[in-house]
């Protein structure tokens, strides 16, 4: 049972404008949600979080929108850059101290188009 | 360079050996964790040990173990290899034992078995 869905395996966009990645999640019981970036033959990178006491982070051209009603959360990248082409996995964390666990999406693989 | 190593890059083995995957984490890093990617999947939690302790575990087989040394590396073990096994395997490390402290991935060991 996939608790973490993002359901666009890819996005094309064009350079300087925004891109809007998605994520979907089922647990009531996450409550702190992150993006991570990979480029090909590299690990993970942590891009953004978002606890589920805020409903938006900014932090330079990254936001991070968490709807808890919707259960979703969007990543949005603006101006999108040629740098930003890469997979984007979003991963969530339950409230469960001493069992914490991150689960991960799927992935989305973001190509910007010059 | 997430000051996270992985050793080796590539393993290439055949159906029911056993191989080792060793990870270093960052210095200071208290915190270890391994995570599975299979084919078009995305990371799956297998276990986390903070400083030299088993802490969460997620669904990892029973024919795979891990543990982390009193200098704080840590090795996963994977034994009785079936075809499924074949995945990205990556290691993370971070200071504390909570995952809302970042994870810093390593670039993961590509495990082909034959």
């Amino acid at each position: 049972d996939q608790q973490v869905k993002q359901n666009s395996p890819s996005l094309s966009v064009q350079e300087g404008r925004i891109s809007i990645l998605n994520c979907d999640y089922t647990n009531s019981m996450f409550d702190y949600f992150l993006w991570y970036k990979k480029y090909p033959a590299e690990g993970p990178t942590f891009l953004i979080s978002i606890s589920s006491i805020k409903d938006k982070n900014e932090d330079g051209r990254f936001t991070v929108f968490l709807n808890k009603s919707a259960k979703h959360l969007s990543l949005h990248i603006v101006p999108s850059q040629p740098g930003d082409s890469a997979v984007y996995f979003c991963a969530a964390n339950p409230y469960d101290f001493g069992n914490e666990k991150l689960t991960f999406g799927t992935g989305t693989r973001l190509t910007i188009i010059p | 360079d997430s000051g996270v190593t992985q050793t080796p890059k590539h393993l290439i083995t055949a159906t029911g050996q056993r191989v080792t995957l060793r990870c270093s984490p960052r210095s200071g890093d208290l915190s270890v964790y391994w995570y599975q990617q299979s084919l078009d999947q995305g990371l799956q939690f297998l276990i986390q040990y903070y400083n030299g302790e088993e802490r969460a575990k997620g669904n990892i087989l029973e024919r795979f173990s891990a543990q982390q040394f009193p200098d704080l590396h840590s090795e996963l073990n994977l034994s009785s290899l079936e075809l499924g096994d074949s995945a990205l395997y990556f290691c993370a490390s971070s200071q504390r034992d909570t995952v809302a402290d970042t994870q810093y991935f390593g670039p993961g060991t590509r495990l082909t078995v034959l």
